[in-house]
């Protein structure tokens, strides 16, 4: 069964910093490509990276470009989003996908910056 | 960027119902578009892929059709349990964009 677990949210102040696992089992993560979206409170879904695999390519929505970064480490079966200069607009629930595609989520995690 | 506006915003309906959701791409994406089910409180869930291929396991009340600009999930006949928001998602290009959401509600 394909599970992935996200983890690392929590309360950061506006220009902090945050990195977000997300632990893959039940597929072969180092053959597929893998993405995150958030979702604001009460609102919609947000693409936010995408990399493919081994890391060769990596893409960002405008929003975040510059600030986090999307990595991975295929021998820990571990997709990874570097969060950088965060601000209040960055709160949102975290998933990782499977896929380029979404195919299968995560749970999620909870990032909330504030003051 | 392609933009994917998505209609209604919120529909009301009840069980038996035959209920259509639509996507409308700003410009063409093949059939480079997912359907996904989102329950209050859990993640998303993909029902089609490819615009028209069902996901294995999801009900076959559940149909999607299109390609190119125009898109539609179609549920046959609503279900309690179908009562959820929807969103469509195109994959065709970078950025990645969802559309807004449609919120399916119990009349």
């Amino acid at each position: 069964e394909v599970q992935l677990l996200e983890s690392g949210g929590g309360l950061v102040q506006p220009g902090g910093s945050l990195r977000l696992p997300c632990a893959a089992s039940g597929f072969a993560f180092s053959s597929n490509d893998m993405t995150w979206v958030r979702q604001a409170p009460g609102k919609g879904l947000e693409w936010v990276s995408s990399i493919t695999t081994g890391g060769g390519s990596t893409y960002y929505a405008d929003s975040v470009k510059g600030r986090f970064t999307i990595f991975r480490d295929d021998s820990k079966n571990t997709l990874y989003l570097q969060m950088n200069s965060l601000r209040a607009e960055d709160t949102a629930v975290y998933y990782c996908a499977k896929g380029g595609w979404m195919e299968v989520w995560g749970q999620g995690t909870t990032v909330t910056v504030s003051s | 960027d392609i933009q994917m506006t998505q209609s209604p915003s919120s529909l009301s309906a009840s069980v038996g119902d035959r209920v259509t959701v639509t996507c409308r791409a700003s410009q063409g994406i093949r059939n480079d578009l997912g359907w996904y089910q989102q329950k209050p409180g859990k993640a998303p869930k993909r029902l089609i892929y490819e615009a028209s291929t069902l996901e294995s396991g999801v009900p076959s009340r559940f149909s999607g059709s299109g390609s190119g600009t125009e898109f539609t999930l179609t549920i046959s006949s609503l279900q309690p349990e179908d009562f959820a928001t929807y969103y469509c998602l195109q994959h065709n290009s970078f950025p990645y964009t969802f559309g807004q959401g449609t919120k399916l509600e119990i009349k």
